[in-house]
């Protein structure tokens, strides 16, 4: 059980376009989602907080204008780059935690490699 | 915020041989340590967690001891494996406080020596 799963698994844009991640908790409900941002062999860097049917809470110095983020479901979050820049290039992780009382752990997609032409 | 500091960044260790990875946190209202181990291009995959309630914990050869009043954990591998080549990273977080994000080490490249 716990499996989180993320779509596309890698994606190649131009400079200019958007593009949108998708994160998916397949077997449970997850009232929070994270959504994490890793440089090559960097950590994991957070960029926000997604709750179910609330605004997403931004990490201090990320663009919520430019990294737009919806929990529309308790399932589903989604992570829209707007206008990417090659800069933007990263692995970009979610997770998400179950709803259920008393668990700690957070669970982590497969993570989508973002190229940015 | 919560900041932890991870070491070393890099451990080569021989093959049967013990590692150790150690981090501190800043935050004393952090009660939950977890650690990831990430291999290339993949997600990161928890391995053991740790509650302040607890001093250690044991999951056949992965270790983790935590030491709260100088706010520190590690973990330890023992028996190492070629398969336990891969990026470690600890994280603390305030969990059931209603802000339960992670904060990240910086990772340790751990290298197994056949």
């Amino acid at each position: 059980g716990a499996v989180v799963s993320q779509h596309p698994s890698w994606v190649i844009c131009k400079s200019g376009t958007s593009v949108k991640i998708e994160c998916r908790s397949l077997d449970f409900q997850a009232t929070t989602m994270f959504w994490y941002r890793q440089f090559p062999k960097q950590s994991l860097m957070l960029m926000a907080t997604s709750n179910e049917g609330s605004k997403a809470t931004y990490e201090q110095g990320v663009e919520k204008d430019k990294f737009l983020i919806n929990h529309a479901s308790l399932t589903l979050s989604t992570l829209t780059v707007t206008s990417a820049h090659p800069e933007d290039s990263s692995f970009y992780i979610c997770s998400a935690k179950p709803g259920t009382s008393g668990r700690d752990e957070q669970f982590f997609g497969p993570g989508t490699r973002l190229t940015v032409l | 915020g919560e900041n932890v500091e991870q070491h070393p960044s890099t451990l080569s260790v021989q093959e049967g041989d013990s590692a150790v990875i150690k981090c501190t946190y800043s935050d004393s209202a952090s009660n939950y340590f977890p650690w990831y181990k990430q291999e290339l291009g993949k997600r990161p995959q928890l391995i053991i967690d740790i509650r302040s309630n607890v001093g250690e914990k044991k999951d056949q050869r992965i270790a983790v001891t935590l030491n709260k009043t100088a706010k520190h954990f590690s973990l330890h591998i023992t028996e190492t494996q070629p398969e336990d080549s891969a990026v470690y990273f600890c994280a603390a977080s305030r969990a059931n406080f209603g802000n339960e994000k992670l904060t990240f080490g910086t990772g340790t490249r751990l290298t197994i020596i056949p």
